[in-house]
């Protein structure tokens, strides 16, 4: 059981885009359509801004979009601000091993 | 409105015994599948433990297997995690999280979580 495989870190001015890829394989984000990304302040909880690879939860920001392609997941945020600074994570269903998480981007506006 | 509130965290010995509870409201946990991930200080999230709806299914990461194990009491609205022979590698921030009946595939709500410390 690994962890999907994100960049450490990304960053942006305010106003700018980050995208961020997380990568696994056929067993887990290229063999399902149930990537998640989750957004984490620091000493909070974790948030589900993502789901099902590209739909937003209801109360989430249309500049928070997902993608796939293959093995690879990505997050873009478009317009950053502010408060999107935080670590960011990928999730996705994995069959037999049920569910990982990737290995979390810290998002810096700088 | 949804909320977890998890509960029974603290400091015990290698190989101690630690029984986390999640207590739900606003809404029914044994509708939903629910879940335990984890957080080592400093580190990134680990899924731990899921239970089904019915309680008839249960898995748990290899990490934990043969230690760990989830139930749940619908009475009281709550799930909980009995976690045996604890290593120091168990130390973390252990979250509740409900499974999502619509957003497939997701946690859509999560404890504030329970610090777990496994130290002499």
């Amino acid at each position: 059981q690994s962890a999907l495989t994100q960049p450490p870190s990304a960053s942006g001015s305010p106003g700018q885009s980050v995208t961020i890829s997380c990568t696994g394989t056929s067993s887990d984000v290229g063999g399902y359509n149930y990537v998640s990304w989750y957004q984490q302040h620091p000493g909070k909880a974790p948030k589900l801004m993502i789901y099902e690879v590209n739909k937003r939860p209801s109360g989430v920001p249309p500049r928070f979009s997902g993608s796939k392609s293959g093995n690879t997941a990505s997050l873009t945020v478009s317009g950053l601000q502010a408060e999107d600074e935080a670590d960011y994570y990928c999730g996705s269903y994995a069959g037999s091993t049920f569910y990982l998480f990737g290995t979390g981007t810290k998002v810096t506006v700088l | 409105e949804v909320q977890l509130v998890e509960s029974g965290g603290g400091l015990v010995q290698p190989g101690g015994s630690l029984r986390l509870s999640c207590a739900a409201s606003g809404f029914t946990s044994s509708s939903f599948e629910m879940n335990w991930v984890r957080q080592a200080p400093g580190k990134g999230l680990e899924w731990v433990s899921y239970m089904s709806s019915s309680g008839s299914i249960i898995y748990h990461a290899d990490s934990v297997k043969g230690r760990f194990t989830m139930s749940r009491d619908n009475a009281q609205n709550s799930v909980y995690l009995q976690m045996n022979s604890l290593r120091a590698e168990d130390t973390g921030v252990y979250y509740c999280a409900r499974l999502s009946a619509t957003a497939i595939g997701s946690f859509d709500y999560w404890g504030q979580g329970a610090l777990v410390t496994v130290a002499t």
